[in-house]
């Protein structure tokens, strides 16, 4: 069982150049999410989805877009990356009725120069 | 602003000793409140989870205690081992998401010495 599987794991952009961050999760989670960890800040989330076709803004969404066409995957896409986005970033899923059992990746690491 | 601040932002323990961690919220809507455990090179992993209809839960070594007056918990790891070194974090959410849409607070690295 794969459980939540990111993609890349490390990625090198300049500034303005659009990229996607894949996630897949195999346990039929219907909520899913990105979250952005920087230090000294936690992590802070940027978009999730409660099941597919629907997807809402979190505490951080300006710059990204996501989509949710199928249960399994939820790509988060940099529309034209800044310096601001260095980080890492980690997908989330969880099944509906298990109460904050957030089951996460092992991250993206994305740098921006 | 962090809606749930953690302290200290670092920590070192003897083997053997007890590590507290603190966590303080504002938002009087939160009713979930898990610790997340995160090694090096790793997503998060939840370690423990409490609601505050309840002062205090156990899991082995670990502790969690609330006060719901002061809006504050906190995590205590009992017998500290250098496996427990990590980074933990505290979080919250409000009861209409399940625990689906977590505040995090900032983080505290954890070492415990041999």
């Amino acid at each position: 069982n794969a459980g939540v599987t990111q993609t890349p794991k490390f990625q090198v952009l300049k500034t303005g150049q659009s990229m996607t961050l894949q996630c897949a999760q195999d346990m039929n989670h219907e909520y899913m999410s990105w979250y952005r960890q920087d230090p000294g800040m936690g992590l802070r989330l940027i978009h999730y989805s409660v099941g597919a076709g629907i997807t809402d803004q979190g505490e951080v969404p300006n710059g990204y877009n996501v989509s949710r066409s199928t249960t399994e995957d939820f790509p988060l896409r940099l529309l034209s990356a800044a310096p601001s986005q260095t980080s890492v970033y980690f997908c989330a899923s969880m099944l509906a009725g298990r109460t904050g059992e957030l089951f996460f990746g092992e991250g993206s690491r994305l740098t921006v120069l | 602003q962090q809606q749930v601040k953690q302290s200290p932002q670092s920590l070192i323990v003897q083997k053997g000793g007890i590590s507290i961690i603190n966590c303080a919220y504002e938002n009087t809507a939160f009713d979930y409140f898990p610790w997340y455990q995160q090694f090096p090179g790793k997503g998060p992993a939840l370690l423990i989870a409490i609601r505050p209809d309840v002062s205090e839960k156990k899991e082995g070594r670990f502790t969690i205690s609330f006060n719901k007056s002061a809006k504050q918990f906190s995590l205590h790891i009992m017998d500290s081992q250098p496996g427990d070194s990590a980074t933990y974090f505290c979080a919250a959410s409000p009861q209409e998401t399940s625990g689906s849409r977590l505040t995090f607070g900032e983080g505290t690295q954890l070492t415990v010495n041999p």
